[in-house]
Parts: C-alpha cells; sequence; structure tokens
C-alpha cells in the first residue's frame, strides 16, 4: 500500500522560508516523480513544481522560480518543498503527489495529507 | 500553457441521479492526457480517471471518462452520498506545468 506522509503544520513569519518534506511507503520511490500541489483557502489546486529522484532533476512552474526549492532523498524515500520569502498569498495546504508516468507525462496517483502553511505576521 | 475550463461551477443533484461534469481545454489535449480527481472536505485529491478514460485502482464503475481533443466529460452514472465532492480535472500533456481546472463542486 503507498503512502505518502508529510510533516506537520507550520505557522511562518512573512519573508521567512518554510520546508515541508513528503516520506514516501510501500512503493519503489525512485522509479516516480513526486510533484508538489498547493491549494489556498476555498480554493482550486495549483501545481508548483516537481522531481524526478532518479535523476535528481527538478522543474518549477514559472511563478515560483526563484523562491521554490524540491530536493528528494532516496536513502530516506523522500521529498523536500523549500518555499522562500513567504508572504500572505502563500497561507495554504501543501500537498505532495506521486507521478506516474505514462509515455514521459505524470499525472498524480497517490498524495499526502496535506500539510497546511500559515502566514501570518 | 493550457488553461482548462470545468463547468458547470457547481451542480446541485440527489442520489440516484447522472451526473456529467465537462472540462474544456483552451488546445487540445494530445494522446487525451487528462486526469479527473476527486476531492471532498479537509482530504486529499483522489485519482478518478487518467487518459481520459481509464480508471484509476478501486474507482467505482460508475464513474467515467470521454472526449478528446479539446472537451472532455466526467460522468457518474448513479450518485451515491459518498459522490458528492469537488471534482478537478488535470492535463499533462504539455508538461510542466500541469495545469487544472477550477473544479466543479457536486452538491445535494
Amino acid at each position: 500500500q503507498v503512502q505518502l506522509v508529510q510533516s506537520g503544520a507550520e505557522v511562518k513569519k512573512p519573508g521567512s522560508s518554510v520546508r515541508v518534506s513528503c516520506t514516501a511507503s510501500g512503493g519503489t520511490f525512485s522509479a516516480y516523480a513526486i510533484s508538489w500541489v498547493r491549494q489556498a483557502p476555498g480554493q482550486g489546486l495549483e501545481w508548483m513544481g516537481g522531481i524526478i529522484p532518479i535523476f535528481g532533476t527538478s522543474s518549477y512552474t514559472h511563478k515560483f522560480q526563484g523562491r521554490l526549492t524540491i530536493t528528494a532523498d532516496e536513502s530516506t524515500t523522500s521529498a523536500y518543498m523549500e518555499l522562500t520569502s513567504l508572504r500572505s498569498e502563500d497561507t495554504a495546504v501543501y500537498f505532495c503527489a506521486r507521478g506516474r508516468q505514462i509515455q514521459g507525462k505524470y499525472f498524480f496517483d497517490y498524495w499526502g495529507q496535506g500539510t497546511l502553511v500559515t502566514v501570518s505576521s | 500553457e493550457i488553461v482548462l475550463t470545468q463547468s458547470p461551477g457547481t451542480l446541485s443533484l440527489s442520489p440516484g441521479e447522472r451526473a456529467t461534469l465537462s472540462c474544456r481545454a483552451s488546445q487540445s489535449v494530445n494522446s487525451n492526457f487528462l486526469a479527473w480527481y476527486q476531492q471532498k472536505p479537509g482530504q486529499a485529491p483522489r485519482l478518478l480517471i487518467y487518459g481520459a478514460s481509464t480508471r484509476a485502482t478501486g474507482i467505482p464503475d460508475r464513474f467515467s471518462g470521454s472526449g478528446s481533443g479539446t472537451d472532455f466529460t466526467l460522468t457518474i452514472s448513479r450518485l451515491e452520498p459518498e459522490d458528492f465532492a469537488v471534482y478537478y480535472c488535470q492535463q499533462y500533456a504539455t508538461s510542466p506545468p500541469y495545469t487544472f481546472g477550477q473544479g466543479t463542486k457536486l452538491e445535494i
């Protein structure tokens, strides 16, 4: 049974950084991609970026370029999302999701439980 | 970037009825690389359909996906009480970035 377990809720000050972890179990970690998707309160889903652990390559949506870093550690089957220069608009639930590949394209078959990040002074 | 527009924004139906949800893309979604997800309050999204029409593991056969090109549909043949949720479509044809529709809320 594949499970993605994320770290707990965070409260951060504007201008600070947050790091959220996502630990996978029950599958072959390196064989899949991991993406991060966020959801602001009452809003829809927004893909932020992802990583393919076996290659160590990350990609990010333009909106977060320069503020977002996604890494993975195969030894602990974990992925990490770090977002810097936080502002109030970054208040959201952050999900990790496993990307299942078909013809080099990824959809998301398993999701973490979500981590609420609140940015407030 | 492909923009996905879902309609209606809210769909009000009763258990036992048929639900038809639409997802329209701003340009053709190659190879029907389109997925549907269900999200209930306080939960993570759950994969229902990928490849426009393939049900994910464990998804009941009352859920079906269809369409191609720019127009896609999720149909729930007979609504069960647990089906009332928000549904999102997502394209993974031209990626990254992967894009989601804004969601359709299915309510009683």
